[in-house]
């Protein structure tokens, strides 16, 4: 069955990077991308990107342009999620979810990561 | 950039049917997704391209779409239904996907 295991929750200072995973199973890995959702406190949810696994091409959100990274390891089936220059309103829950395009549903998500940023 | 307006809160009595919308630009256009969550889990898919639903979803869960407004139906609604429901589509134009600011469905 498909399963995406995402990392644990991080506490980070105003500043500084985060690099959130989401290890895939239960398909070719290949053959999807990974979409990056957020949701604040309280808030709905956030899409800031996606990027193929197959080919490594990425469409970010505007709002994280220049202070976002995504990457995909075909040899660990494994998606990241580098998010820097981290502000107390990046305090959020990051979940990962599998597309393979933009169109197309996100019928399988991570669990969540939570990550706090508090000086 | 494109935007799907949805209302707060809707409430419907445990049997009754809810409706809930979403409005967008001609959104009849596009191909909408609708997630259910509830408290302190990840969002579920629950309706697919409008009306299809994965499977495991109940049949009380149907969707459509059409004009400025999609709408999320779900009948005989039960205790186990209440939780925060949103939209979502592909906006082509800037290339990145859309989320209502979501619904929360209370169970009277």
């Amino acid at each position: 069955q498909v399963q995406l295991m995402q990392s644990g929750a991080e506490v980070k200072r105003p500043g500084a990077s985060v690099k959130v995973s989401c290890k895939a199973s239960g398909y070719t890995f290949t053959s999807y991308g990974i979409t990056w959702v957020r949701q604040a406190p309280g808030q709905g949810l956030e899409w800031m990107g996606w990027v193929s696994a197959y080919n490594g091409d990425r469409n970010y959100a505007q709002n994280f342009q220049g202070r976002v990274t995504m990457t995909t390891d075909t040899s660990t089936s494994t998606g990241y999620m580098e998010l820097r220059s981290l502000r107390s309103d990046d305090t959020a829950v990051y979940y990962c979810a599998r597309a393979a395009k933009g169109v197309e549903p996100l019928g399988y998500w991570g669990q969540g990561s939570l990550v706090s940023v508090s000086s | 950039s494109y935007v799907l307006t949805q209302p707060p809160s809707v409430s419907v009595a445990p049997g009754k049917t809810a409706r809930l919308t979403c409005g967008g630009n001609n959104i009849g256009n596009k191909g909408v997704h609708w997630y259910q969550q509830r408290p302190g889990q990840a969002p579920v898919l629950v309706i697919y391209y409008d009306s299809d639903r994965p499977s495991g979803i109940p049949e009380r869960f149907s969707g459509s779409n059409s004009g400025n407004t999609a709408t999320l139906t779900i009948s005989r609604v039960e205790a186990g239904d209440e939780a925060d429901y949103y939209c979502q589509v592909w906006d082509s134009s800037g290339d990145h996907r859309v989320f209502g600011g979501g619904t929360k469905l209370t169970v009277l």
